[in-house]
C-alpha cells in the first residue's frame, strides 16, 4: 500500500508570510493527524480529523493556524501569519486498524518549515 | 494527562553490542504502544506495535516488551550496527497518541 504523502518537503519563508502544507493519507484511513515537531522534542498534536470532521483541535493555535479536510481524503494545514517559533517539522499521520483509530500509526516524511 | 518519558536521551555504543532503550508512561489505560525510528530530517518509521493484551513483539533484531501495569516498555536491539544510528521514539495510544522525546542512538563502527 502507498504511504502517507506530504508536500512540500522544505519551505523557507519570512515571518508574517503564509505557508500551506498538503497531506494525502494512506487510502482508506479515516483518521488523519497533523503534528508539529520541534527539534529535540516528540511530535505534538495540532489537529485530528475523522473523515472530514474535526475531532480534536484543542492545541491548534487558531489565531494563525487552520486546517481542512474537505472530502475526507487529503488535508491542508495553513499558517498565516508565520512566526519565528513556528519553525518546525510538520508531520501528517494516519492510523490503521479497526475503526481507523487504535491501529498502527504511519507517518509521512514531513514538511520542514524555517521562518526567518 | 499521559506523560511519556524516554531514558537515556542519548546513547553511544560500539558496533555489535546489544542494547536496551526504555520508555515509561504514567497512565496504564492504553490500547497499544508503538516504537518508531526517526532518521535526521525524516518522518517517523514504525518499528513495532504492541497491543495492550500482548507482552512483547519481535521483528528481526528488535524485540519490544510491554508491562502495562508498571507503565514500562523496553526496546531491545541485538548486535547493533552503524545503520541503527537514529532517534528512537515510543508512543502510547489511549484517547490519543502521546509521544516520548526519544533516545538518540549512535552506533560506532
Amino acid at each position: 500500500e502507498a504511504g502517507v504523502a506530504q508536500s512540500p518537503r522544505y519551505k523557507i519563508i519570512e515571518k508574517r508570510q503564509s505557508v500551506a502544507f498538503w497531506c494525502n493519507p494512506i487510502s482508506g484511513h479515516a483518521t488523519l493527524y497533523w503534528y508539529q515537531q520541534i527539534l529535540g522534542q516528540g511530535p505534538k498534536l495540532l489537529i485530528q480529523f475523522q473523515n472530514n470532521g474535526v475531532v480534536d483541535d484543542s492545541q491548534l493555535p487558531k489565531d494563525r493556524f487552520s486546517a481542512e479536510r474537505l472530502k475526507g481524503v487529503d488535508s491542508t494545514l495553513k499558517i498565516q501569519p508565520a512566526k519565528l517559533e513556528d519553525s518546525a517539522v510538520y508531520l501528517c499521520a494516519s492510523p490503521r486498524g479497526a475503526g481507523g483509530i487504535t491501529g498502527e500509526l504511519f507517518f509521512g516524511e514531513g514538511s520542514r518549515l524555517t521562518v526567518l | 494527562k499521559q506523560e511519556v518519558t524516554q531514558i537515556p536521551a542519548a546513547l553511544s555504543v560500539p558496533e555489535g553490542e546489544n542494547l536496551v532503550l526504555n520508555c515509561s508512561f504514567t497512565d496504564s489505560a492504553i490500547y497499544n504502544l508503538q516504537w518508531f525510528r526517526q532518521d535526521p530530517g525524516k518522518g517517523l518509521t514504525s518499528l513495532l506495535l504492541i497491543q495492550s493484551s500482548q507482552r512483547e513483539q519481535t521483528s528481526g533484531r528488535l524485540n519490544a516488551s510491554l508491562d502495562k501495569s508498571s507503565g514500562r516498555s523496553t526496546l531491545y536491539i541485538a548486535a547493533s550496527q552503524p545503520g541503527d544510528s537514529a532517534t528512537y521514539l515510543c508512543a502510547v495510544f489511549g484517547n490519543q497518541f502521546y509521544f516520548g522525546t526519544g533516545t538518540s542512538l549512535t552506533v560506532i563502527p
